[in-house]
Formats: C-alpha cells, sequence, structure tokens
C-alpha cells in the first residue's frame, strides 16, 4: 500500500514553456500533498504544501505564480512550472500523506525537468 | 542552528557490520520521527518511522529515539552494499500540517 505515482517521470521542454507534473495516490486518499525540488547532491527542498480543495501554501522564497499547484481530488495534485526557465532544471518530487496521523509521507519516483 | 542535522559523511562501513546514522532535532515540541532511504537519482523512501522512546525494530533496521537528549539514530545491522544510499532524518512538529523538517542526509558506503 501507500503507492504514489508521478506523470511524467523526465521531461525536456524549451525556455518559455509550461510543464505540467502529476501525482496521484494510486491506493489511499491524500489530504495533504507536498511538492519538493532537489538540486544535485543536495537534500529536499519543500516548496509547497497542497490540501485538496484549497489553496496551496507556499514556503518563503518559492513564486506561487510561477509554480502553480493544484489539488483537485482527494488523489491528485498538479505542480506547473509556468514560463521555465534553465535554472528551473531540477527533480521534482512529490509526497503524499493519508489523513491521519502519524504524519508519513510517501513519495513519488520524481520528475527530472530539463530545460534548455 | 539547523531544525535537523545529521553529519553528511559519507559513513563507510564494511560488508556484514552495523551501520549507526544519528541525527539531532532542536525542537523540542517534535513528535514524529522518521527515516528515509534514497539512492542517486531516486525519490526517498519511507524505511522506519517512530513516535515513542526507546527503540523501534523492523528486520535489520533499529530506530532510537531519546526525546530528553532530542536525538533518534538509525542502525543497520548486517550492513550489505545495496544498503548504500542516502539516509535522511525527517521530523514532525505536529502543528503545520504535516510538513517534515528534513536534515541533509548521510551518505552510507557499505564496502564488500
Amino acid at each position: 500500500g501507500a503507492v504514489v505515482s508521478q506523470h511524467p517521470s523526465w521531461v525536456i521542454c524549451k525556455s518559455g514553456t509550461s510543464v505540467k507534473i502529476e501525482c496521484r495516490s494510486l491506493d489511499f486518499q491524500a489530504t495533504t500533498m507536498f511538492w519538493y525540488r532537489q538540486f544535485p547532491k543536495q537534500s529536499l527542498m519543500l516548496m509547497a504544501t497542497s490540501n485538496e480543495g484549497s489553496k496551496a501554501t507556499y514556503e518563503q522564497g518559492v513564486e506561487k505564480d510561477k509554480f502553480l499547484i493544484n489539488h483537485a481530488s482527494l488523489t491528485l495534485s498538479t505542480l506547473t512550472v509556468t514560463s521555465a526557465h534553465p535554472e528551473d532544471s531540477s527533480f521534482y518530487i512529490c509526497s503524499a500523506r493519508p489523513g491521519t496521523v502519524p504524519y508519513e509521507q510517501y513519495f513519488g519516483p520524481g520528475t527530472r525537468l530539463t530545460v534548455t | 542552528q539547523k531544525e535537523v542535522e545529521q553529519n553528511s559523511g559519507p559513513l563507510s562501513v564494511p560488508e556484514g557490520a552495523i551501520a549507526s546514522l544519528n541525527c539531532t532535532y532542536s525542537d523540542r515540541v517534535s513528535q514524529s520521527f522518521f527515516w528515509y532511504r534514497q539512492y542517486s537519482g531516486k525519490s526517498p523512501e519511507l524505511i522506519m518511522s517512530i513516535y515513542s522512546n526507546g527503540d523501534k525494530e523492523d528486520g535489520r533496521f533499529t530506530a532510537q529515539l531519546n526525546k530528553a537528549s532530542q536525538y533518534v539514530s538509525l542502525l543497520i545491522r548486517d550492513s550489505q552494499p545495496s544498503d548504500s544510499a542516502t539516509y535522511l532524518c525527517a521530523v514532525n512538529k505536529g502543528n503545520q500540517g504535516g510538513k517534515l523538517i528534513f536534515g541533509q542526509g548521510t551518505e552510507l558506503s557499505v564496502k564488500p
């Protein structure tokens, strides 16, 4: 149990275009999902917390107009990187939390984004 | 002071030995503690969670929590080369919507 999927697993896009990444909890309902970014040899950086049916909460320094998050259902959250630039190239990982304590998070396999 | 601190390593142990990974946290209100394993180029995988003082064992893994000293550790017995990965310690304070605070990770290398 506790399987989280992400799509696509990797994507290459041109500078200035937008990319949408999907995160799905496959066998549980996720009241909360999280989006992280990880650069090579660095730890996870939380970008935002997404709650179903409400606006995402962004971490300090993360541009909410650039990284659009939608949590439309209890099993799906999407991250859209708008007007992507090469510096947005990174490993984007989502995680999902079942709606009960004790706060375990299960990670998706990640999406590797390359902006050319 | 970082909220969650780990030695970055690398920690190198021979195959079959016990690997000991340590983590300290700064906020006493922290309630839930997790260890994740991350292989290079992959996403983190939850391997242990612990919520109360003492030891919790799962196969070759033992998590230890000491809230008075604000540390949590992970022991890996009979280490295998396949255990070579970065181990992330994560803490939840119970008051931030389930958000986890991650340490920077300890790189473990198990030599055959």
